[in-house]
């Protein structure tokens, strides 16, 4: 079975700070893809990031980032100078191979509130 | 940009009632889904749909719930007979190809049972 621990259930950071959201999982598969969406106060999901178990470069998407290691299992996702419009719930998610199936698991969702 | 579009974004039912939502996946996309998510829960999978058959469900996903693709476009779930708990936002997302593809979400659909 798969699982995805976010274990920060809110963070409050100040405009022009940068945020770290950390996200770890678990999974029997030898190949998945993690992801990152970002859920508005408007209520929809915005695809973000993504990442391939075999890929363990890390890169950087404009003002997005993300930090993905294997041997702890975590996928953590920065915004650089944040802005008031980050203000979200963000979910991590986890796809897998072999065993399964193609479902996203979701995690519990991190509430950011960026104020100015 | 292409999108997963949703009708209606709100539905109020009576409790026992039977519901559709409708979903029509962006079109070049072979790999449709459901989703739900209680108010403040996190979002939970409920069926996914390949080649015109359910290719997974989970364990929410029981003989109260179908899905169908009618024609080339829509994609609908249908709950039978409502009960209070199903109350939730209902997504629907759709895949182009490989699983390393992103799933691109609707706006969901906000499901009240009265």
């Amino acid at each position: 079975a798969q699982k995805v621990t976010q274990a920060q259930t809110e963070i409050s950071v100040v405009e022009k700070e940068d945020v770290t959201l950390d996200c770890v999982y678990e999974t029997r598969d030898t190949t998945y893809y993690l992801f990152w969406y970002k859920q508005p106060p408007s209520g929809e999901l915005v695809f973000l990031i993504r990442r391939n178990s075999f890929d363990e470069q890390n890169e950087i998407s404009g003002r997005y980032s993300w930090n993905f290691q294997k041997s702890t299992s975590s996928f953590n996702f920065t915004i650089t100078a944040s802005q008031v419009v980050d203000s979200a719930v963000y979910f991590c998610a986890l796809s897998g191979g072999e065993t399964s199936g193609s479902r996203l698991t979701f995690g519990e969702g991190t509430q950011l509130t960026v104020n100015p | 940009e292409p999108e997963v579009t949703q009708t209606p974004s709100h539905q109020v039912t009576q409790m026992g009632q039977e519901v559709i939502l409708r979903c029509v996946p962006i079109s070049n996309h072979l790999y449709f889904y459901w989703y739900r998510q209680i108010l403040g829960q996190k979002v939970e999978f409920l069926v996914s749909f390949y080649n015109n058959e359910i290719s997974e469900k989970s364990e929410i996903f029981d003989d109260q719930f179908s899905v169908e693709r009618p024609d080339g476009s829509n994609f609908t779930l249908k709950i039978r007979s409502t009960k209070l708990e199903d109350s939730a936002m209902y997504f629907c997302a759709s895949r182009q190809g490989g699983r390393n593809q992103p799933q691109h979400f609707g706006d969901g659909t906000r499901l009240s049972i009265l």
